[in-house]
């Protein structure tokens, strides 16, 4: 099946910094991509839709200057959480789907954020 | 809209007991139909699938199919072990577009016990 890596998978930091997490299609090309955020022991929560080349579409209630999404190529989207605060520690997960039809989204391995 | 309903965890079973997860859906066309599973620390992988109605997805053991009179998806298992121990998602998806995201249900949450 379809690989989508992560990196990084583990990133502790200091509050008001900010951190970027990369999202890779490895054997495939993914025009789009999707963000999520999940709390411990609770279901995923779509942060935003990113297509490459255009602006990401974020879903209701996501702050789009805090969480910054990136789409530059076909195989790579960014996630950078500014200035993050404690609140924003979470696990994030990105997830693609191949071109066309009503196929699976393929899911990256997750990149816990931990803000002190 | 779309939506895809799960039972509520979560479920606790022995090993080599029988699972069943439900899952139903509403979507207003004929949606594929998926299961994924999450361990402890990791993203989601993708368990099965169906495409259509009367469909059989099956994979490590794992089956769900496709009841479109029922709206259903029911994921099965004959003898579970403890490395199942994982949370479960039920997803559809409609559209012929992949810049749509799926449906996905709550997740339920799944201890087996040696």
């Amino acid at each position: 099946g379809a690989v989508v890596s992560q990196h990084p998978s583990r990133v502790i930091c200091k509050s008001g910094t900010s951190v970027k997490i990369e999202c890779r299609s490895l054997d495939f090309q993914a025009t789009t991509m999707f963000w999520y955020r999940q709390f411990p022991k609770q279901s995923l929560m779509l942060m935003a839709t990113s297509n490459e080349g255009s602006k990401a579409t974020y879903e209701q209630g996501v702050e789009k200057d805090k969480f910054l999404i990136n789409h530059a190529s076909l195989t790579l989207s960014t996630l950078t959480v500014t200035s993050a605060h404690p609140e924003d520690s979470s696990f994030y997960i990105c997830s693609a789907r191949t071109s066309g039809g009503p196929g699976p989204q393929y899911f990256g391995p997750g990149t816990r954020l931990l803000v002190l | 809209g779309d939506s895809v309903t799960q039972m509520e965890g979560p479920v606790t079973l022995s090993e080599e007991a029988f699972l069943t997860i439900n899952c139903t859906y509403t979507a207003t066309g004929y949606p594929s139909l998926f299961w994924y599973v999450q361990y402890p620390g990791e993203g989601l992988q993708l368990l099965l699938k169906a495409t259509k109605a009367d469909d059989k997805g099956s994979n490590k053991g794992f089956e769900a199919t496709y009841r479109k009179e029922t709206t259903s998806f029911h994921l099965e298992k004959g003898s579970v072990q403890v490395s199942d121990s994982a949370v479960y998602f039920c997803a559809l998806s409609l559209t012929n577009s992949g810049n749509t995201p799926l449906v996905f249900g709550k997740g339920t949450r799944l201890s087996v016990i040696a």
